[in-house]
């Protein structure tokens, strides 16, 4: 069964770096041709992809967010991060990992406020 | 970047009723298109995938399409559960994008 989690602070202020986890299970991201992507949503509005990180370690990013984003994974393959830096309310969303490899998979998403 | 340009942004129809939505991919994506389904303060769910192969577990009255850079969801027998916000994405190129959503209300 596959499943993905994410985790984060909640809240945090603007100027910060937001950091992200992606727990997942059911599958390795050192098969070949497996993708895990991050994807967010603000309240109300529609998807945002930011960033993709796949088997071989090759990372993707999203051209506006490039500069602010790094995505990396552990050695284990079972879980794949996302720092933001310099973060503003612009990036308050529901922030969701996801399997971009056939079959897709969400994880259920992490809400995050950035907020003085 | 490849624009999704999804519409209708709302749409209501009956009950029973067969509702299209429609997303216009702005260069070829090869197929390469899903179609989710949200529910309010769900992750979305996949329904479609490769623009027409239905993904397990989704009941057959969701169908997939395409005709050139234009891809189709077509939802018959519509019924109250369906209710919801669909969305497409290209997984053809990076960065992956979205179309804007389609609400689907009852009327």
């Amino acid at each position: 069964q596959v499943t993905l989690k994410e985790s984060g602070p909640g809240m945090l202020q603007p100027s910060k770096t937001l950091s992200l986890t992606c727990s997942f299970s059911g599958f390795s991201l050192s098969t070949s041709g497996m993708v895990v992507s991050w994807i967010r949503q603000p309240s109300g509005k529609s998807l945002e992809w930011l960033a993709a990180i796949d088997w071989d370690g090759d990372k993707y990013y999203n051209p506006s967010l490039k500069s602010r984003l790094t995505v990396s994974k552990d050695t284990s393959n079972t879980q794949v991060f996302l720092k933001i830096t310099s973060v503003d309310i612009a990036d308050t969303a529901t922030y969701y990992c996801a399997r971009s490899t056939h079959p897709y998979y969400w994880g259920q998403g992490v809400m995050v406020t950035v907020s003085s | 970047d490849i624009q999704m340009t999804q519409s209708p942004a709302s749409l209501s129809a009956s009950l029973g009723e067969t509702v299209t939505i429609e997303c216009l991919a702005s260069e070829d994506i090869y197929s390469n298109l899903a179609w989710y389904q949200q529910k309010p303060g769900k992750s979305p769910q996949l329904l479609i995938y490769d623009a027409s192969s239905l993904q397990d577990g989704v009941p057959s009255r969701f169908s997939g399409s395409e005709s050139g850079t234009q891809y189709s969801l077509e939802i018959n027998s519509l019924q109250s559960e369906d209710a919801v916000t669909y969305f497409c994405q290209q997984h053809h190129d990076y960065p992956f994008t979205f179309g804007s959503g389609t609400k689907l209300e009852i009327k």
